[in-house]
């Protein structure tokens, strides 16, 4: 049974572009959950999806956005990179109200 | 808003020696709490959770945490360090509202360092 699957594993970009983020959940779960990590940091919330809608926000601006597909797959998308968003972007899927399950990331640096 | 104290952003042990990692938590409704650990360049692996009745919580690779609702603390515990279990530990607070889950908010993480 395949886990939480992201990619890409590493990303490069530069100031100002912008970047897609995938995530597969984990088989049976139908809620992504995405997570920034800073170096040193624990992961900050960024939003929830359930049902291809956003149900809960953290405090990011609009440059960060996301969307959920029908089969519970999602995208992160950041517009307007800035180098602060080089970060580890997390995805966790979970089943509503059950544990949080995480992939391995995507590292993304901003030049 | 739900908040986590991880106390000591550092902690050294030798190897077969008890494992304390300390967590706190602020919550204004019953809490869900986890522990999670990344070793390096990894995602984060659920060590165990709490969500209701047995107060005292076994997890896998031998880790275990008790919630304590008066001290409102969820210290993580192994009775004997193995050098495998050097990583970063995180504990985590959610609340569950109408059935739904809703975000996870980590504290800063311990690193745990095992030596020989």
């Amino acid at each position: 049974d395949a886990g939480v699957t992201q990619s890409p594993t590493h990303l490069i970009k530069t100031r100002g572009q912008q970047v897609t983020l995938r995530c597969s959940p984990k088989s049976g779960h139908d809620t992504v959950s995405w997570y920034q990590q800073a170096l040193g940091q624990g992961p900050q919330f960024i939003f929830q999806y359930y049902e291809e809608e956003e149900r809960q926000r953290g405090n990011f601006p609009d440059r960060f956005s996301g969307h959920q597909f029908p089969n519970y797959s999602s995208e992160l998308n950041v517009n307007a990179l800035l180098l602060g968003d080089s970060a580890l972007y997390l995805c966790a899927s979970s089943l509503r109200s059950g544990a949080q399950y995480f992939g391995a990331g995507t590292r993304l640096s901003v030049l | 808003a739900q908040s986590v104290t991880q106390l000591g952003s550092h902690v050294s042990v030798s190897e077969g020696a008890l494992v304390l990692l300390r967590c706190n938590y602020s919550s204004s409704v019953p809490p869900y709490l986890f522990w999670y650990v990344q070793y390096p360049n990894q995602g984060l692996q659920l060590l165990l959770k709490y969500t209701t009745g047995a107060t005292l919580v076994k997890g896998i690779n031998g880790f275990e945490a008790e919630f304590k609702k008066s001290e409102t603390s969820f210290h993580l515990t192994k009775p004997s360090a193995h050098m495998s279990d050097a990583a970063e530990y995180f504990c985590a607070v959610s609340v569950d509202s109408g059935g739904s889950n809703y975000k996870l908010t980590f504290g800063k993480g311990t690193l745990l360092t095992v030596n020989p």
